[in-house]
């Protein structure tokens, strides 16, 4: 099984300022064949299902802000918010589609400074 | 609008058996493969099963496997989950979502408000 991790656990950041939340799997999930990294980044609010952000490791999910961005490759995934607002506070996770089962991150909680 | 709405959950005791149901609408139904995820009471989410939309082809994690069976009828638009043997740690909210794809390598870009299952004498 692929195992994911996510770090940090938390972190807390001044609105308008950068949050970076990192991701790595235990193999790679870059499938060859089509050069697509089988990563997914995911939003929770209290009390709400998840929410898709980012898929192929750095597609961004129609109507998500902009601020909102993957990146990596591999085994090593970043999801950036450029500019944190107060509606981000939430838990965000990483998963991958690679190979079943397809696992999520812990997840990376993520408040306001 | 893609809607997803599951149903089916509830009190069951050890060792008992539950149908989850999701409803769906607002797309093409067969088309997609669907999944079900759930998250145990104050912890993260643990994928647990998904059911192509290509060929019906069925996954399962290593926790559930031989115990949980993923279903759909698309004539009702519908995804089952059929859970026997249920023990105290698959008390969670049980998520029904869409994928991205046919195939069962996608992303979940729709989900549903879940259910909550709770295992308990």
């Amino acid at each position: 099984d692929i195992v994911m991790t996510q770090s940090p656990d938390s972190l807390a950041v001044s609105l308008g300022e950068r949050a970076t939340i990192n991701c790595k799997s235990s193999q790679s999930v870059l499938y060859s064949s089509n050069n697509k990294n089988y990563l997914a980044w995911y939003q929770q609010k209290p009390g709400q299902p998840p929410k898709l952000l980012i898929y192929w490791a750095s597609t961004r999910e129609s109507g998500v802000p902009d601020r909102f961005s993957g990146s990596g490759s591999g085994t090593d995934f970043t999801l950036t918010i450029s500019s944190l607002q107060a509606e981000d506070v939430a838990i965000y996770y990483c998963q991958q589609y690679y190979s079943s089962p397809f696992t999520f991150g812990p997840g990376t909680k993520v408040d306001i400074k | 609008e893609v809607q997803l709405l599951e149903s089916g959950g509830g009190l069951v005791q050890p060792g008992g058996s539950l149908r989850l149901s999701c409803e769906a609408s607002g797309f093409t139904f067969s088309t997609y493969a669907m999944s079900w995820v759930r998250q145990a009471p104050g912890k993260g989410l643990e994928w647990v099963s998904v059911i192509c939309g290509s060929d019906d082809t069925t996954y399962y994690a290593d926790s559930v496997r031989g115990r949980f069976t993923v279903s759909r009828d698309n004539s009702k638009n519908t995804l089952y989950l059929q859970m026997y043997s249920l023990r105290a740690e698959d008390t969670a909210i049980y998520y029904c979502a869409k994928t991205t794809s046919s195939t069962c390598n996608g992303g979940m870009q729709y989900w549903g408000q879940g259910t909550l299952v709770t295992v308990s004498s």
